[in-house]
């Protein structure tokens, strides 16, 4: 079975540093895709970014990128330019690849805070 | 707008009843899910469901009961055999079959137990 490890239950960072999330999973799978979601205090899960494992190049968005180490079975969360809104529970996801079964797996979570 | 609804947003039930949490979308996706989430556990999948009047068990089913009778609606049960009912619960959707298929969430419904 597919398990995804965040290790760390609690970040902080400075308004304006960047901090970096960490999570690794494990799977015999070649073709899987990964995702990180974001949850604020409103509880709403949103989805951040996400990152085919065929896909060598690491996924970007705006201040969000991914540092993803396939065969280290690793993908952490990059956020630049930190923002009192980013303050939140940030979950990392693992789907099998494309097919009927879409199930996603998640990490336990880690909450990051962020100081003004 | 499309979205994902689910209700209500809070719930309160007495120890031996049942309940039905609802779930709405109107996204016209195939694919529902739902979640349970604790404090510390991440979110664990109760059941899913690929298509009309088809579903499956997640990791964690046992005392929960779904039905899939239309393709916008997907409630759960909470039934007096689930012995620690009181969570936060999630439904999702999505495109079945997608090449990444995203999933959507509703806004939760909190289950306290009393």
């Amino acid at each position: 079975a597919q398990t995804v490890t965040q290790s760390q239950p609690e970040m902080s960072v400075q308004e304006a540093e960047t901090v970096t999330l960490s999570c690794t999973y494990d799977t015999s799978e070649s073709d899987y895709y990964l995702f990180w979601y974001k949850q604020p205090p409103s509880r709403q899960m949103i989805l951040v970014i996400r990152q085919e494992a065929y896909k060598q190049q690491n996924a970007t968005e705006n201040r969000f990128s991914v540092n993803f180490q396939k065969a280290a079975k690793s993908f952490s969360l990059k956020i630049s330019d930190s923002q009192l809104g980013d303050a939140a529970m940030y979950f990392c996801a693992y789907r099998r690849g494309a097919g009927a079964n879409s199930k996603l797996t998640f990490g336990k979570g880690i909450t990051l805070s962020v100081r003004p | 707008d499309g979205g994902i609804t689910q209700s209500p947003k809070y719930l309160f039930r007495k120890e031996g009843q049942n309940v039905t949490l609802s779930c709405e979308q109107n996204l016209n996706h195939d694919a529902m899910y739902w979640y349970r989430q604790d404090p510390g556990q991440g979110l664990r999948l109760i059941y899913y469901s690929q298509i009309v009047n088809d579903f499956q068990k997640g990791d964690i089913a046992e005392g929960y009961s779904v039905s899939r009778e239309k393709k916008e609606s997907f409630p759960l049960t909470v039934t007096s055999a689930q012995k620690n009912p009181t969570a936060f619960y999630l439904c999702a959707s999505s495109i079945r079959g997608a090449d990444y298929n995203e999933q959507f969430f509703g806004p939760g419904t909190r289950l306290t137990v009393l």
